[in-house]
């Protein structure tokens, strides 16, 4: 099993439409937890950060889920520009290295 | 802030070839370092990591291997170059907070 899994899409919306992605984690140790987006052959950057009482940065809300192991992204309102790959990241125990799941691939229609 | 340089953005090496990416980072002090690959269409793989001068993990068993010979210098090498190494070559810096990439290495090996 993957430490961390999330389902690779596509996921096709159109301008406007609301979409979650779920991520999955295998180690319960695992302590801190981060969205990243990729564009098309560019680095990861950081989108946002997941606490545990879920947080918001404009049309994001992220959440996360200890009991069940799971984190969420919610991108409401879709831009065309949200058009990415999302990363789900756990960080973890006793190690210093952050898994990344493969990554959700969104594209926003118009 | 911190920033992170990666050199080359390209590059295209024959199969026996050595290798020498190097990352650099600027602004920060007694980083986490890591080097990552994305092979097209797949997620990230850490390769290695490591928290102190001299201090190097290694995640895959392969052919590549790691130097961190001053605090904020990162070199991944190879002795010969395998098709299969193709990929982006990430590399990464952490400092109490989530990691931030470079801009990548694209290496294509023929």
């Amino acid at each position: 099993r993957k430490e961390v899994e999330q389902d690779p899409g596509p996921f096709n919306v159109p301008e406007g439409a609301t979409v979650a992605f779920n991520c999955t984690y295998s180690n319960s140790a695992s302590q801190s937890f981060f969205w990243y987006r990729q564009d098309c052959r560019k680095e990861p950057k950081l989108l946002m950060s997941v606490y545990s009482s879920g947080n918001e940065d404009g049309r994001f809300t992220a959440q996360l889920n200890r009991a069940s192991q799971y984190i969420s992204l919610l991108i409401r309102d879709s831009k065309l520009s949200d058009s990415a790959t999302y990363l789900c990241v756990a960080y973890g125990g006793a190690t210093n290295k952050l898994i990344f799941g493969t990554g959700t691939l969104l594209a926003v229609q118009p | 802030s911190q920033t992170i340089h990666q050199w080359p953005a390209t590059l295209v090496q024959p199969v026996g070839s050595p290798l020498s990416l190097e990352c650099t980072v600027e602004g920060t002090s007694n980083p986490n370092l890591y080097w990552y690959r994305q092979a097209a269409g797949r997620g990230l793989q850490l390769l290695f990591y490591s928290v102190g001068i001299g201090q190097i993990s290694s995640e895959v068993p392969q052919n590549l291997s790691a130097s961190r010979p001053q605090d904020r210098q990162f070199i991944l090498s190879s002795k010969k170059l395998l098709l299969s190494d193709s990929g982006f070559y990430l590399c990464a810096c952490r400092t109490g907070s989530p990691l931030h990439f470079g801009n990548g290495t694209r290496l294509t090996v023929t």
